[in-house]
């Protein structure tokens, strides 16, 4: 089975910030690599397809870059809407998904 | 407007029975496979169950395996979740999805709202 793991867990940050999350995968995925989005109590959001692809309706200060083993996401210039909860999941091995353990932003 | 919205979760005791739902709408329900998702209180997403586009296939996280299943019907646009011999370990708010993709790449979206699973005496 392939294993995701991030980091940091958690952070903190200001508004305007530039915030960079770390995935890792067990195996290399190629690009077979997603990220999501998830605020308190809410449904998760896709955020970036296939490592580096925005989906559509995601403001561009969302980015992500990586192959292989590790994938990066970056938020630009962070607002205040974007403290959450960010996942990354791999599609690799698809049927089968696996998630990475979440990272916390929070906003200081 | 493309939506999952999912019922039938509940406060159950261990050893019992559930079964969820997901109403699917505004899409071709019969041309995606689709996903139950749990978060478990204050942890991270597991992916529990998929179905193949036409139910002819279907996948378990070894957590379930054996008590859960996965179906789908297409008249109704409905997927379902048959949960049996729960655990205090099920608690969770459960979630589907749909699977989507391009040119081989694969991913999640929409998600369906969620439904609360509480398991306990």
């Amino acid at each position: 089975d392939i294993q995701m793991t991030q980091s940091p867990s958690s952070l903190s940050a200001s508004v305007g910030d530039r915030v960079t999350i770390t995935c890792r995968a067990s195996q290399s995925i190629s690009s077979y690599l997603n990220w999501y989005q998830q605020k308190p109590g809410k449904a998760p959001k896709l955020l970036i397809y296939a490592a580096s692809n925005l989906q559509s309706g995601v403001p561009s200060r969302f980015s992500g870059s990586g192959s292989g083993t590790d994938f990066t996401l970056t938020v630009n210039s962070l607002q205040p809407e974007d403290f959450a909860t960010y996942y990354c999941q791999q599609s690799y091995s698809t049927p089968l998904f696996t998630f990475g353990p979440g990272t916390t932003v929070d906003i200081k | 407007q493309v939506q999952l919205v999912e019922s039938g979760g509940g406060v159950v005791q261990p050893g019992r029975s559930l079964r969820l739902s997901c109403a699917a709408s505004g899409f071709t329900f019969s041309s995606y496979a689709m996903h139950w998702v749990r978060q478990a209180p204050g942890k991270g997403l597991e992916w529990v169950a998929v179905i193949s586009y036409d139910g002819s296939n279907k996948y378990y996280a070894d957590s379930v395996r054996g008590r859960f299943t996965i179906s789908r019907d297409t008249s109704k646009n409905t997927l379902y979740l048959q949960m049996n011999s729960l655990r205090a370990e099920d608690t969770a708010v459960y979630f589907c999805a749909r699977e989507d993709g391009e040119y081989g790449y694969n991913w999640f979206d929409p998600w369906g709202q969620g439904t609360q699973v509480t398991v306990s005496s």
